[in-house]
C-alpha cells in the first residue's frame, strides 16, 4: 500500500534555510501536519495546513501544499542548532493520523 | 495545565512477563492512540479508541492489549506474546479528529527487554 514518504536525513549549515519534503497519500486529506521530535521525547505539533490553502507562514516556518502532486514541504528559515530534531509529516486517513518515517535534520556550525 | 502523561518513562521487562504502560490525559479528548516507534521506522499504530469502552486494532496489534474504561485513561499491556517489545511507545489524543489543534502526544515510555 501507499505510505507517507519522507527522506530520512537532511544536513544544513547554521543560518541556512532547511526544506523538508513529504509526499502524502490521500488527495482528500483535510488537514496536514508537521511535528517535531527531540531525542527521547514525544512529538510536538509545529504547524498545520488546511487543504484549501497553498501556503501558510508562521514565523520562521513556511508550509507549501501542492494538492495535485500530494506534496507537502516545510521550510525553516535561518536554521539554528536548536532545530536539530526529527520532523514528521502526517495526514489523517479516516480517523487515523498516519505519519511518515521522519526526516532527521542535522544542523552544523 | 492540560496534557497527556505517560508512565513510567523507562520500563524493563523480563522474558515471559506482561507489562502495562500508563497513558492519562486531562484534555477531555475523546480519541486516544498508541504508537510504537523503532529507529528509522517512524510511528506504527498499535491500537486506537474513539470512545469509552470501544477500541480498534491498528497495524501491529499482535502481542498487545488495551482497555478504555475511562475517558481519561488508555493503558497498553505488552504481553509475553510480543516477541520483540523493545521500542519507544507513544500515546496520543485528540478532540476533533485532529483539526487545527492536531494530536497531542505524551513524552513516551521506553521499554527494554532484559
Amino acid at each position: 500500500g501507499e505510505d507517507v514518504e519522507q527522506s530520512l536525513f537532511l544536513s544544513v549549515r547554521e543560518g541556512d534555510s532547511s526544506v523538508i519534503n513529504c509526499t502524502y497519500t490521500d488527495s482528500s486529506s483535510t488537514y496536514l501536519y508537521w511535528y517535531k521530535q527531540e531525542p527521547g521525547a514525544g512529538l510536538q505539533l509545529l504547524t498545520y495546513i488546511f487543504s484549501n490553502m497553498d501556503m501558510k507562514q508562521d514565523q520562521r516556518l513556511t508550509v507549501l501544499l501542492n494538492k495535485k502532486d500530494k506534496h507537502l514541504s516545510l521550510r525553516i528559515a535561518d536554521t539554528q542548532t536548536g532545530d536539530s530534531a526529527i520532523y514528521f509529516c502526517a495526514e489523517v486517513l479516516g480517523y487515523i493520523p498516519t505519519f511518515g518515517r521522519g526526516t532527521s535534520l542535522i544542523v552544523h556550525p | 495545565d492540560g496534557g497527556i502523561t505517560q508512565s513510567p518513562k523507562y520500563l524493563f521487562r523480563k522474558e515471559g512477563q506482561n507489562v502495562t504502560l500508563s497513558c492519562e490525559q486531562n484534555l477531555n479528548h475523546d480519541a486516544m492512540y498508541w504508537y510504537r516507534q523503532d529507529p528509522g521506522q517512524g510511528l506504527r499504530l498499535i491500537y486506537y479508541s474513539q470512545i469509552v469502552n470501544d477500541f480498534q486494532k491498528g497495524d501491529i496489534a499482535e502481542g498487545y492489549s488495551v482497555s478504555r474504561e475511562k475517558k481519561e485513561s488508555f493503558p497498553l499491556t505488552v504481553t509475553s506474546a510480543q516477541k520483540n517489545p523493545t521500542a519507544f511507545y507513544l500515546c496520543a489524543s485528540t478532540a476533533l479528529q485532529g483539526g487545527r489543534y492536531g494530536y497531542t502526544f505524551g513524552s513516551g515510555t521506553r521499554l527494554t527487554v532484559v
